[in-house]
């Protein structure tokens, strides 16, 4: 099946810092999501980005679907942006199994 | 706010007892999903229903049944279940359960304690 690694495993940022977080795939996906699970356990829907660059305000994603890979990035950091963010995807016709990465760790500390 | 609720919130079972699990989509989806999430750990997928149908069990033990009693409704019925079963369990919902725009919602979860 599809590997998913996300790197780093933890992030430790000062509050208004920049962060970038990335995502590899081992083949191509029909679907790629990133979520925030909270420190209650949420998982919040970040992004739906296949392919291309969307943005929602301090927040934005690049697939690059060619070369495997996917980044989120975090700009201006708050300490409400800390939790585990992960990054999953859906690979080959018919697929239903989300495969999700190990997720990142990131902590925002004031 | 999420459009996945998930009931109870928090439940502490003993390894004799019955309990069920609710989860209930407004987003007017056809397929939902039951996921397990122990500590430090991504989501693991247990059940799929498509159309109020089964459609997969992955290899889950039979102390859990899941239902689906409309295609808004998932429940998770709970039996004779061990100490390692306490976990995050998670329900999602999707437009369908493969193809197409195929984005998974999940609801806030519900954490077990099986003492």
């Amino acid at each position: 099946g599809i590997q998913v690694e996300q790197s780093p495993p933890d992030l430790i940022l000062q509050e208004g810092a920049n962060s970038t977080l990335r995502c590899n795939f081992s083949d191509s996906v029909n679907n790629l999501q990133w979520f925030h699970q909270n420190p209650w356990g949420q998982l919040i829907n970040l992004f739906y980005i296949p392919s291309g660059t969307k943005q929602n305000g301090r927040l934005s994603a690049t697939t690059v679907a060619t070369e495997r890979y996917s980044l989120l990035y975090i700009s201006s950091s708050q300490t409400t942006d800390s939790g585990v963010y992960f990054c999953a995807v859906l690979s080959g016709a018919g697929s239903y199994q989300l495969t999700f990465g190990k997720g990142t760790k990131l902590s925002v500390i004031p | 706010d999420t459009e996945v609720t998930q009931t109870p919130k928090h439940l502490v079972m003993g390894m004799t007892n019955k309990k069920s699990l609710k989860c209930e989509q407004h987003m007017g989806h056809r397929a939902m999903y039951w996921y397990k999430q122990k500590a430090k750990k991504p989501p693991e997928l247990m059940f799929v229903y498509s159309y109020e149908k089964l459609s997969i069990n992955e290899s889950v033990p039979s102390r859990f049944s899941p239902e689906c009693p409309n295609s808004s409704l998932l429940n998770l019925h709970l039996h004779a279940l061990q100490p390692e079963d306490s976990a995050l369990y998670l329900c999602a919902s999707s437009q369908t359960k493969s193809g197409g725009r195929n984005e998974q919602f999940f609801g806030p979860g519900t954490r077990l304690t099986v003492l």
